[in-house]
């Protein structure tokens, strides 16, 4: 079945610093890819649609400046999270697709900030 | 726009009980339903969706999910639990012929089964 690997699964960084999460489509070239965000015990929040060679839609209320979403191939879709405070600490989720087949989620990226 | 509600946040059940976790939608034209299945520290997988056809939809792995478009809801159920079906578990709903951006999850429910 279709893979998405995404990397690293967990990083702690210090307050000020950037954090690249990469999202990879492993067999499948993926048109469309989604960033999510997770708080413990609740439900994902989409926070931008990237498509590949254009620049990624951001959902009302993520700050784009901050959340930088890179989508340079059909493989390869790139989450940074700029200067990174500990409310930005929480489980980034990517997903994949290829239009009308079914997402593929990666395993999901826990972001700690300290 | 659409909602999707999991009124049981958690539900503790016995190894080889039956199970069933609800789930309603609101929604003032057609949807498409999911169920999706989020083990500890891991993305989601899909475990069954309804998109047309018969309204009783099977997993491989032995669950099942009816449509009822009468009462909205889309229950997910098992006859026999087993411990490795502890998980979080994800109702979500999007309108017919839009892109998974329009994907809305539920708050999601945590089975826990126990020996």
């Amino acid at each position: 079945g279709a893979v998405v690997s995404q990397h690293p699964s967990w990083v702690i960084c210090k307050s000020g610093t950037s954090v690249k999460i990469e999202c990879r489509s492993l067999d499948f070239q993926a048109t469309t890819m989604f960033w999510y965000r997770q708080f413990p015990k609740q439900s994902l929040m989409l926070m931008a649609t990237s498509n590949e060679g254009s620049k990624a839609t951001y959902e009302q209320g993520v700050e784009k400046d901050k959340f930088l979403i890179n989508h340079a191939s059909l493989t390869l879709s790139t989450l940074t999270v700029t200067s990174a405070h500990p409310e930005d600490s929480s489980f980034y989720i990517c997903s994949a697709s290829t239009g009308n087949s079914p997402l593929h989620f990666g395993n999901g990226t826990r972001l700690t900030v300290t | 726009a659409q909602s999707v509600t999991q009124l049981d946040s958690q539900v503790p059940v016995f190894e080889e009980a039956p199970v069933e976790l609800r789930c309603n939608y609101s929604s003032s034209v057609s949807v498409y339903l999911f169920w999706y299945v989020q083990y500890p520290n891991q993305g989601l997988q899909l475990l069954l969706k309804y998109l047309s056809g018969s309204t009783l939809v099977e997993s491989i792995n032995g669950f099942e999910a009816e449509f009822n478009k009468s009462q909205t809801s889309f229950h997910l159920r098992k006859p026999s639990v087993h411990i490795s079906d502890t998980a979080e578990y994800f109702c979500a709903v999007r309108k017919m012929n839009t892109g998974f951006q329009k994907l809305v999850f539920g708050t999601g429910t945590r089975l826990l089964v126990s020996p």
